[in-house]
């Protein structure tokens, strides 16, 4: 069965610094990532996704993700948090079959400091 | 291009109500789908489908949920009766395509709190 584990339910970081947020899956097989974000009381957004052509993605408002497969990693980083980067932010996997359905992590919370 | 569109937005009732939850997806896309998140935690895909017919509902709790899906197009989404561990939001999202490649976009969600 696949599983995602994000370290830290909440992240806090100064205006200008950078954002790591960390994400592990479990996956008998090479799987999809992806990572979606959620602002206060809307749906989610897809930031990017992994989909086994390179392995460092890039999505949109400048954040990027590296697949390491060693470390069964896929995590989310920006240079320079900006206030507008408040939100929560979901790793999520699926196996690469398919109709096959995402399986989404717990989320951390991202607060910029100004 | 207008986006997944829900409604209500909010939605109250008390315990052992019935309760119906709207979705009209993008235009032209084949797959919807029905997620439940709980306050603190991931979405939980509840069902899926492909045009009219469904892919998958494993994790619907067929004993009070129940979905269906309109010539391929709007859903609905209900629970009869409601229990308070239903207290969550419902989000409804649609794709072009089934396959994880296809990115899903999401709706605003309907926030159910039931007393």
């Amino acid at each position: 069965a696949q599983s995602v584990t994000q370290l830290g339910s909440h992240v806090s970081v100064s205006e200008g610094a950078l954002v790591l947020l960390r994400c592990n899956y479990s996956s008998s097989v090479p799987p999809y990532l992806f990572w979606y974000v959620q602002y206060p009381n809307q749906g989610l957004q897809l930031l990017l996704k992994y989909t086994s052509a390179a392995t460092l993605v890039k999505g949109i408002n400048g954040f990027e993700a590296e697949f390491k497969k060693s470390e069964t990693s896929f995590h989310l980083t920006k240079p320079s948090a900006h206030m507008s980067d408040a939100a929560e932010y979901f790793c999520a996997v699926s196996r690469k079959t398919s109709y096959d359905k995402v399986i989404f992590g717990p989320g951390t919370s991202l607060s910029v400091i100004p | 291009e207008a986006g997944v569109a829900q409604s209500p937005r909010y939605k109250i009732i008390e315990k052992r109500q019935s309760v119906a939850f709207w979705c009209n997806p993008i235009s032209g896309h084949a797959t919807l789908y029905w997620y439940q998140q709980i306050l603190g935690q991931g979405p939980k895909l509840l069902i899926q489908f492909q045009n009219n017919g469904v892919v998958d509902d494993s994790q619907l709790p067929k004993d009070r949920f129940s979905a269906e899906r309109l010539k391929g197009v709007d859903s609905t989404l209900k629970i009869q009766p409601a229990k308070l561990e239903d207290s969550a939001v419902y989000l409804c999202a649609s794709s072009t395509l089934a396959g994880a490649t296809r990115a899903q976009y999401f709706g605003p969600g309907t926030r159910l709190l039931v007393l």
